[in-house]
């Protein structure tokens, strides 16, 4: 079974300052990893993804998110964040093979100017 | 290339009246097919999946059905809609057999139940 855990339901920064956005998972098999974009009333965008290459993946819009096994976790980062970055973010996880894909339950980013 | 098509985008339905949401995906063949519901504060809920014409496969028990006609085509339905059923609803489809499974969803469609 997998799952994820999106750690702050909300999370708040300055424009330019580091984006840092916290995703923990539970997969019973190795698991691939994604993070989507959603704008208000809008379809999920994905962001990036890993599938066992390189453990630090880049993504759109200058995001990226480091896989760390010992840790489970797979948090999305971005150095300096911009006032179109406001919107909200699911992390997911799936096992491989598998026809379902499971997310954790958002975090909205705010960027204060 | 591949496209996704959702509607309605919104709708506004009384307590008791039946439901019809439908999707259709373009440019690809034998996709698998889902639908989510998206409600304030629960994040994504997969309701509904689909691997070929005709084969559902249902996640969460509920007041909802789904059906897959043809290929390219996902209707999600509902008989007598309760007032929980409100909320976003997104289709997604995924290439058949795809190791990376990355969904590619629609614009969803808003159902306001009254």
């Amino acid at each position: 079974a997998q799952s994820v855990t999106q750690l702050g339901s909300h999370v708040s920064v300055s424009e330019g300052a580091l984006v840092l956005l916290r995703c923990n998972y539970s997969s019973s098999v190795p698991p691939y990893l994604f993070w989507y974009v959603q704008y208000p009333n809008q379809g999920l965008q994905l962001l990036l993804k890993y599938t066992s290459a390189a453990t630090l993946v880049k993504g759109i819009n200058g995001f990226e998110a480091e896989f760390k096994k010992s840790e489970t976790s797979f948090h999305l980062t971005k150095p300096s964040a911009h006032m179109s970055d406001a919107a909200e973010y699911f992390c997911a996880v799936s096992g491989r093979g598998a026809n379902n894909l499971f997310f954790g339950t958002g975090t909205r980013l705010t960027v204060i100017p | 290339s591949q496209t996704i098509h959702q509607w309605p985008a919104t709708l506004v339905q009384p307590v008791g009246s039946p439901l019809s949401l439908e999707c259709t995906v373009e440019g690809t063949s034998n996709p698998n097919l889902y639908w989510y519901r998206q409600a304030a504060g629960r994040g994504l809920q997969l309701l509904f999946y689909s691997v070929g014409i005709g084969q559902i496969s249902s996640e969460v028990p509920q007041n909802l059905s789904a059906s897959r006609p043809q290929d390219r085509q996902f209707i999600l339905s509902s008989k007598k809609l309760l007032l929980s059923d409100s909320g976003f609803y997104l289709c997604a489809w995924r290439k058949e057999y795809s190791g990376a499974n990355v969904l590619t969803f629609g614009a969803g469609s808003r159902l306001t139940v009254l």
